[in-house]
């Protein structure tokens, strides 16, 4: 079964600093897709970026960029220039194709980011 | 291009009673997915559907069933309520081919009492 884990419960970061969130995933599936969704408090989950298993370059959305390395399997967030608006919890997600999995999303724990002014 | 549409965004209900939450999802999507978001669980998938078909669906009891209308708008309902169906109930759109492009909605908080 596949597994999402995000060992970083909160992190703490400075105004216009930079900040990795760590996510390390676990399938035996060869295509995959990996997530990050953003949710502050309203509840709305905000996708943020997203990385494919054949990708051979690492995802970027402006300030956001997904460290992807298949071998550890692991593929951290980063989030560059920090703003106060960033402060939220941050999901890591995968999907698998096909098998019997189907096209469901599974999560991690989730990082509370707080930015610090 | 409208989001991801849920109501209502807030609901109380009485531990024993049934309740149906709604999701539109993005125009020209074809798949929506149920998901559940509680302290203890964390995020929690319940089920999808694509072209009114439930296409997949997670580990929760019988009490917890959907249905997908021709225009891809969904109900999610539960009956019998525990007080440990307390949550948040997010809905997901998607074109439902692919890996990509889930846009989720804002949700709805579920109490029961």
């Amino acid at each position: 079964a596949q597994k999402i884990t995000q060992t970083q419960p909160g992190m703490f970061v400075q105004e216009k600093e930079a900040v990795t969130l760590d996510c390390t995933y676990d399938t035996s599936d060869q295509s995959y897709g990996l997530f990050w969704y953003k949710q502050p408090s309203s509840g709305e989950m905000i996708f943020l970026i997203y990385q494919g298993s054949y990708d051979e370059q690492n995802a970027t959305e402006g300030r956001y960029s997904l460290n992807f390395q298949k071998a550890r399997k692991s593929a951290n967030l980063v989030i560059s220039a920090s703003q106060l608006g960033d402060s939220a919890m941050y999901f890591c997600a995968m999907r698998e194709f096909g098998g019997t999995s189907g096209s469901r999303l599974t999560f991690g724990e989730g990082t509370q980011l707080t930015v610090n002014p | 291009k409208a989001g991801v549409t849920q109501t209502p965004r807030y609901l109380i209900k009485t531990r024993g009673q049934q309740v149906t939450l709604s999701c539109s999802p993005i125009s020209g999507h074809r798949s929506v997915s149920w998901y559940q978001q509680t302290p203890g669980q964390g995020l929690q998938f319940l089920f999808e559907y694509f072209s009114e078909t439930q296409r997949n669906k997670g580990n929760f009891p019988g009490r917890f069933s959907g249905r997908q209308f021709s225009n891809s708008r969904s109900e999610m309902n539960v009956s019998t309520l525990e007080l440990g169906d307390s949550a948040l109930y997010l809905c997901a759109s998607s074109s439902g081919v692919g890996l990509k492009g889930y846009t989720f909605g804002s949700g709805t908080r579920l109490t029961v009492v």
